[in-house]
């Protein structure tokens, strides 16, 4: 089965660093979407994509975060200062349409020190 | 905040079916109730979704009551692989592209 590719799995930065977090989403999709998952805590939205615009966006995702589709395989999330609040896992997401189900990626674990 | 009530967590014997129920007493005519499951902090993975009619797939089943508020996941012959976090979860399929988690069902599959 396809499945959404993340990278890194793990990434460790400093507190005010800039990161860029990386995803292919399945081939076909056109919906793409970014999660995340403080641990412990619940799945959290932060935003949806599609047509090369954000669709819906959470207040999580502040001005600190942005997300791209620089070709036409990447999905980008990219948080511009790290906090030490932003540590969790992030889940990188598509779907071929937005009422279908969700592919979820297997995760890049966010740590800032 | 999550439109679903759930239990906390719930037991079941390898190779007997798992029920999970879920609670959605205010869900309105044209949401969808979905299932994903979480194995152990990888990605939440689809299970299955309905809007009335009882539905099945190679993984699941899923019954809604005649009234909608409530439903049931069926995993017909659990496996220790089956140990997971399920979420419930009623969504809009036409309107919003976000997904809301809850804190789900904790199943534990036991040999």
């Amino acid at each position: 089965e396809p499945e959404v590719t993340q990278t890194p799995s793990h990434q460790v930065t400093q507190m005010g660093q800039e990161v860029i977090l990386r995803c292919v989403p399945i081939s076909n999709h056109l919906y793409f979407y970014w999660y995340r998952q403080i641990l412990g805590q619940k799945v959290e939205f932060l935003v949806s994509f599609y047509n090369n615009e954000i669709s819906e966006k959470s207040e999580i995702f502040d001005d600190q975060f942005s997300v791209e589709r620089p070709d036409g395989s990447n999905f980008t999330l990219k948080i511009r200062s790290t906090k030490l609040e932003d540590s969790a896992m992030y889940f990188c997401a598509s779907s071929v349409r937005r009422d279908e189900k969700l592919f979820f990626g297997s995760g890049t674990q966010l740590s800032v020190l | 905040d999550a439109k679903t009530t759930q239990p906390t967590s719930m037991d079941c014997a390898e190779g007997r079916a798992a029920n999970l129920p879920c609670n959605h007493s205010t869900i309105s005519g044209n949401e969808y109730v979905y299932w994903y499951r979480q194995i152990h902090s990888q990605g939440p993975q689809y299970i299955i979704h309905g809007l009335k009619n009882n539905e099945t797939n190679e993984m699941a089943s899923l019954i809604i009551t005649e009234d909608r508020k409530s439903s049931t996941l069926i995993l017909p012959h659990a496996t220790l692989r089956d140990t997971a976090v399920y979420y419930c979860i009623v969504e809009n399929g036409a309107g919003s592209y976000q997904l809301t988690f809850g804190k789900g069902t904790k199943l534990s599959v036991i040999p």
